[in-house]
């Protein structure tokens, strides 16, 4: 069974202190992991697309990894503009699975 | 451009109501999806259309949820005799076309209190 996992539930930084959100999946044919941001009363933002294990992306104080069994979201020296909850999600041709999210809190 | 716009953004409905929530994709887009999420849960899967083609709804729970998409732009999601386990919001999302180069852009959602 096709399966998303992210951990931890909840992660709170101060300001400037670096950490990384996991993303754990069991699919059958990946065709692509994608990252999204969520904002309170909001829809998902697309964030990164990653394809292979290896692959790496980079956007401001975010970056992206994967491996053949999981994904990384890398945040570095966050700010409080970055608390949201971040979700992954996998494609296996015409369906995304999404994970449960990780809500970040970045204290300033 | 625009983005995906859902309307109503917020509904409340009585037990036994029937609703219908409106989606306005990107102008373009082929793919569109609905999607159930839950308070403090990821986007559940309901249904897909390619064009107006309604490819897959094995995510719809129950016969009471109904989408069409008549003429591949907007959508709608009919829910009937809502009950209360239906309260949750309704995500929808367009994508320019099928395939795996092609992330989801979503609305802002519809959130739906059944009372």
């Amino acid at each position: 069974e096709d399966q998303v996992t992210q951990s931890p539930e909840a992660l709170r930084l101060q300001e400037g202190e670096s950490s990384s959100l996991n993303c754990s999946y069991t699919v059958s044919g990946l065709r692509g992991l994608f990252w999204y941001r969520q904002d309170p009363g909001k829809g998902p933002e697309f964030l990164f697309t990653l394809y292979s294990a290896g692959e790496e992306k980079e956007k401001e104080r975010l970056k992206a990894t994967i491996t053949k069994k999981e994904s990384f979201l890398h945040i570095t020296a966050p700010k409080p503009e970055d608390s949201a909850t971040y979700l992954c999600a996998v494609n296996t041709g015409n369906q995304f699975y999404f994970g449960t999210g990780t809500s970040l809190t970045v204290i300033p | 451009g625009a983005g995906v716009s859902q309307s109503p953004r917020y509904k409340v409905a009585k037990r036994g109501q029937d609703v219908a929530l409106r989606c306005d994709p990107i102008s373009g887009h082929v793919s569109l999806f609905w999607y159930q999420q839950a308070l403090g849960q990821g986007p559940e899967f309901l249904t897909y259309f390619q064009n107006e083609a309604q490819l897959d709804k094995s995510g719809l729970p129950s016969d009471r949820f109904f989408a069409e998409r008549p003429e591949g732009s907007v959508s709608t999601l009919k829910i009937q005799r809502t009950q209360q386990e239906d309260s949750a919001v309704y995500l929808c999302a367009s994508s320019l076309r099928t395939g795996v180069n092609s992330p989801l852009h979503f609305g802002n959602g519809t959130r739906l209190t059944v009372t």
